[in-house]
Order: C-alpha cells, then sequence, then structure tokens
C-alpha cells in the first residue's frame, strides 16, 4: 500500500464548476500537507501549505485537513480554464522529506 | 526576487555516461531537495541538503549523490546513467517554516 493514496482522474468539469480534489494517508506521521498544481512539463506550484487539522483558505482555493481519517482535500471554487493542470498533494513528517501522491489530471471545459 | 533555477533544462545522455544537474535555491533559504519525477507520477525525493550536510536520502542507488556549496546552491551528480534514469529532476528550496518551492526542472533524456 502506498503511503498516499491519490485518484489520477482524469477530472472533467465545466468552467465556474466548483473542484473537490483528495487524498488519503496511512502514515500517522505526517504533520504537514501541501497542495502542488503542475502544468505540463513544468516544476510543481505550491499552492497550500497547512500543519493543522481544519481548512485554511486562500482566494478561490480551500484546503481541508481531517488527521482523524487521515483525509485531506483541496477545493477550487469558480474554477477556470487555466486552472487545467495536475494537482499534487504531498505531506511531510518531522524529515522534511516531501511524500507525493500520484496526481489528478484536472480538464475545466470552457 | 528570483525562484529556484535549474541547468541545464533539457539533457541528453547515453547509457553508462555521467551527469551533472546544478540548482540555486531562492535567495535566503539555506535547504535544498532533489527530487525524480517519471511521467505519470509524484515525485520521489532522493536528498536534502541543509547548511551544505546531508539531511535526508531517499531510496535511490550509490550511483547518485549531491553536494551543497557555501552559497546554498547545489549539484546532483548521476554516475553510469541507466535507461530508467530518464525522468524530470526537481530541485525545491525550503524556507524555515518547511514549504519546498520547486524549480522547473532538469528533463534528462537516456538513450
Amino acid at each position: 500500500q502506498k503511503e498516499v493514496e491519490q485518484d489520477p482522474g482524469p477530472l472533467s468539469v465545466p468552467e465556474g464548476a466548483i473542484v473537490s480534489l483528495n487524498c488519503t494517508y496511512s502514515n500517522s506521521a505526517f504533520q504537514y500537507f501541501m497542495w502542488y498544481r503542475q502544468y505540463s512539463r513544468k516544476g510543481p506550484e505550491l499552492l497550500m501549505y497547512t500543519y493543522s487539522s481544519g481548512n485554511k483558505e486562500d482566494g478561490r482555493f480551500t484546503a481541508q485537513v481531517d488527521k482523524s481519517s487521515k483525509y485531506i482535500s483541496l477545493f477550487i471554487r469558480d474554477s477556470q480554464p487555466s486552472d487545467s493542470a495536475t494537482y499534487l498533494c504531498a505531506m511531510m513528517d518531522s524529515s522534511y522529506k516531501l511524500i507525493f501522491g500520484s496526481g489528478t489530471r484536472l480538464l475545466v471545459r470552457p | 526576487d528570483a525562484g529556484v533555477t535549474q541547468s541545464p533544462t533539457h539533457l541528453i545522455k547515453t547509457r553508462g555516461q555521467h551527469v551533472t544537474l546544478r540548482c540555486s535555491p531562492i535567495s535566503g533559504h539555506k535547504s535544498v531537495s532533489w527530487y525524480q519525477q517519471v511521467l505519470g507520477q509524484g515525485p520521489q525525493f532522493i536528498f536534502q541538503y541543509y547548511e551544505k550536510e546531508e539531511r535526508g536520502r531517499g531510496n535511490f542507488p550509490d550511483r547518485f549523490s549531491a553536494r551543497q556549496f557555501p552559497n546554498y546552491s547545489s549539484e546532483l551528480n548521476v554516475n553510469a546513467l541507466l535507461l530508467g534514469d530518464s525522468a524530470l529532476y526537481l530541485c525545491a528550496s525550503s524556507s524555515v517554516d518547511g514549504s519546498q518551492y520547486f524549480g522547473p526542472g532538469t528533463r534528462l533524456t537516456v538513450l
């Protein structure tokens, strides 16, 4: 079993939809949780960084962490075609080594 | 401020050769990590350096090595290249809160 599980998609939604992306994990030592956006053949771009259970909002993005269920989510409101990319969840324990999910490919249709 | 920079952008090598990839972190960041990303997968951790000391090593063979210089830039070296080493190699620099910012990557093709 992988430490971090993420549905590869692709997830196709119409423009303006609310997108929900999710990851589950097995290692209870993970303390820090990140979401990255990666466009084709580019480096990952950090979107959200949280280290506690609950919600964190930044513009159209909301990150949610539920440590008791070992489940994290990223919500994108008012999705735009420019949001079409691969979204990677990543987690870290005190070692500062990031463990990534395999990524979910998102397509926002105009 | 400039983000993380990596060179070269692309590289083509043949099996058995060695390669050196370079990374400059964000100004003020003292930690650099290296990741390998193969197509369709998330990045996999290779090394982390902090203040020129190795702080972590992933599950990669000894053909992979790295170092960090006094100016916090870093090199990743891979010897005896295999076809399976073809991947996007990513460098990330860490801020004091642990968040990691990635560079554009070096795409290595081994023929």
